[in-house]
């Protein structure tokens, strides 16, 4: 079965220190993976995804993400985390089942930052 | 900043009745989606739209939904027959390709609740 596992409900991680969200999964065919977030009491908004190419994508407010096929991990890293990092984060696969596409999201992680 | 908008923010519903939520993508996107998140729960992928078509949609968009961009600028998901459990929070998307990369902008949602 095709799935999206976020292993981590919540992350801590004190200001300034690097952090990273885990998203592993498991689908057939060449996945196209993507990172949201959701802050506090708002809606979801997009951070970046991964089609082909350079595993190591770019995305917005300074975060990335390191696609490993041989691992199934599109984990989420930021070099230096900030107070206003602390939200919902989703990581979600998009794959082809059965002649169409089908998004699968991860349960969340909720980061943490501390001051 | 052009933004998704999304009307209304709130709306109760009696179980039967027909919903219509509609929202505004920006002007010049060409791809457009519709997600929901059940209270406390995960992100789930509704429908994605191109060409005035359905490119993919997910097995939770069954024949009581619908989507349309009846005059270019609207693109509205309609519920006909809602149901308890469709109580969600409803996220429109619209998106833009530039080199290669898409990325996805989020409205601040349609609370539904269904009673």
């Amino acid at each position: 079965a095709q799935s999206v596992a976020q292993p981590e409900d919540q992350v801590n991680v004190a200001e300034g220190n690097p952090l990273t969200v885990k998203c592993t999964y498991s689908v057939s065919g060449n996945p196209y993976l993507f990172w949201y977030v959701q802050y506090p009491n708002r809606g979801l908004q997009f951070l970046l995804k991964y089609i082909t190419g350079d595993n190591l994508v770019k995305g917005s407010y300074g975060f990335e993400a390191e696609f490993n096929k041989s691992q199934t991990s599109f984990h989420l890293k930021k070099p230096s985390a900030l107070v206003s990092d602390s939200a919902l984060y989703f990581c979600a696969v998009r794959s082809p089942t059965s002649g169409t596409y089908k998004y699968i999201f991860g349960t969340g992680t909720r980061l943490k930052v501390l001051a | 900043e052009p933004e998704v908008t999304q009307t209304p923010s709130h709306q109760v519903t009696q179980m039967g009745q027909e919903v219509i939520l509609r929202c505004v993508p920006i002007s010049n996107h060409l791809y457009f989606y519709w997600y929901r998140q059940i209270l406390g729960q995960k992100v789930e992928f509704l429908v994605s739209f191109y060409n005035n078509e359905i490119s993919e949609k997910s097995e939770i968009f069954d024949d009581q939904f619908s989507v349309e961009r009846p005059d270019g600028s609207n693109f509205t998901l309609k519920i006909r027959s809602t149901k308890l459990e469709d109580s969600a929070m409803y996220f429109c998307a619209s998106s833009d390709w530039q080199g290669g990369r898409e990325t996805q902008y989020f409205g601040p949602g349609t609370r539904l609740l269904v009673l």
